[in-house]
């Protein structure tokens, strides 16, 4: 029983690059929801997604990021023209219902040169 | 003030030695998460408690909703339990709201 998969594990992108991060969720599980960590700061929530919709992107930057979760396949967040502030660890996080326990994934760590 | 707050922020403790990791959170939550991560690891989910207190294997955690607290309890503490705990208030759904962590580091 496979728990929640990222990758890349690790993403090195030139500033003006894209960025593509993927989150499968565990098995079962159709909410989705994806974190930040800042270096030497807390982890802050950034979005939560149910299968092919937003439900809360409240803490999403509002120029730049975006995120999906389709009907098929994994959820994806995407950084356009990523900048040296978006260097950060990002978690995904799965849970079978709105209000269950949330399972963490292993990260990606994005630097951005 | 943060909504949830962590202390201590830095803990050293001798192998064997009881650990205790205190969490206060000022907003309404549903439920308490404790997680742990080590440096450039993951994050694991140790417990989530809305109220009473969980055990499992020598960790346990507390959780005292009147008084807005939560504590978590390393017993016989080893040197692999040195990681970053980190509570998190779970408000609406798992958007979670976290605290600082904190940095343990059990000596052998």
């Amino acid at each position: 029983n496979a728990g929640v998969m990222q990758n890349p594990r690790h993403l090195v992108r030139r500033r003006g690059q894209e960025a593509r991060l993927r989150c499968s969720p565990m098995k079962g599980h159709s909410h989705v929801y994806w974190y930040r960590q800042l270096p030497e700061e807390g982890l802050k929530f950034m979005v939560y997604l149910q299968k092919e919709n937003i439900i809360d992107e409240s803490g999403m930057p509002k120029e730049r990021f975006s995120a999906e979760f389709p009907k098929e396949g994994p959820s994806i967040l995407r950084i356009q023209q990523v900048v040296r502030g978006d260097s950060a660890a990002y978690f995904c996080a799965s849970s079978p219902t709105r209000d269950g326990r949330a399972f963490f994934g292993q990260g990606t760590r994005l630097t951005v040169v | 003030k943060n909504e949830v707050e962590q202390s201590p922020q830095n803990l050293t403790a001798q192998e064997g030695e009881f650990i205790t990791i205190n969490c206060s959170y000022s907003v309404g939550i549903s439920a308490l998460h404790w997680l742990q991560q080590h440096p450039g690891g993951g994050i694991v989910s140790l417990f989530m408690l809305s109220s009473g207190k969980k055990k499992h294997g020598r960790l346990i955690a507390t959780i005292n909703i009147q008084e807005k607290h939560s504590s978590l309890h390393i017993t016989a503490s080893h040197p692999r339990d040195s990681a970053v705990y980190i509570c998190a208030a779970k408000r609406d759904g798992n958007k979670l709201v976290f605290g600082a962590g904190t940095i343990l580091r059990v000596k052998s």
